[in-house]
């Protein structure tokens, strides 16, 4: 079993719809969440920083934590044409030098 | 701002060549950080450094290596490449260094292709 676990997708929806990824995990060390988003041929842009379990909102994005089930969510709303990419979940357990343990992506197509 | 920059963006190599990659971080971040990203696969943490000393290390084998200068850019050196190195080689940097989340600032990559 892989440490994070994230549906590759593709993922397809049209424009203006409610986008749900989601990641799950197995290290319940784990206490940072974070999103990324990255455009084909480009590095991974931070998207969303969440740390412990519960919610937290930035403009359309929502990103949620629920560490009882070790499980990870980002909610786009009103989802646009841009929002195409992959979307990368990451984690670590803030022990100073630990790296970021990345889930595989998931692809995700707004269609207009 | 300048974010991360990384040169060179790609590159070639032949099997059991060596390649070193090189990564200039953002103003004032003083770790630098390297991951692989294979092609349909998230990256996978290689090396930390903070201060020119190696705080992390992912699994990756002893080809692997880096150093940080006193400028706090960093080279990644890959020795006695094997057809699976080929990749996006990526350098992020960060201000946090001790317990935290270690917020990365991902640079656009080196993509390596060994044949």
């Amino acid at each position: 079993q892989k440490e994070v676990e994230q549906d590759p997708g593709p993922l397809s929806v049209p424009e203006g719809a409610i986008v749900s990824l989601n990641c799950t995990y197995s290290n319940s060390a784990f206490q940072y969440f974070m999103w990324y988003r990255q455009y084909s041929r480009k590095g991974p842009e931070l998207l969303m920083y969440t740390y412990s379990s519960g919610n937290k909102e930035d403009g359309r994005f929502t990103a949620q934590v629920d560490k009882s089930s070790k499980y990870i969510s980002l909610f786009i709303r009103d989802s646009q044409p841009s929002d195409s990419a992959t979307y990368l979940c990451a984690m670590n357990t803030g022990g100073g030098a630990d790296g970021l343990t990345f889930g595989k992506g998931t692809h995700l197509i707004i269609q207009p | 701002d300048a974010g991360v920059t990384q040169s060179p963006t790609h590159l070639i190599k032949t099997r059991g060549q060596q390649v070193t990659l090189r990564c200039s971080p953002i103003s004032g971040h003083k770790s630098v950080s390297w991951y692989q990203q294979v092609l349909g696969q998230g990256p996978q943490f290689i090396f930390q450094y903070y201060e020119k000393e190696e705080r992390g290390r992912g699994n990756f084998p002893d080809r692997f290596s880096a150093r940080q200068f006193p400028n706090y850019s960093s080279e990644l050196n890959v020795n006695a490449l094997l057809l699976g190195d080929s990749a996006l080689y990526l350098c992020a940097s960060s201000l946090l260094t001790s317990s935290g989340a270690n917020v990365l600032t991902f640079g656009a990559g080196s993509r390596l292709t060994v044949l």
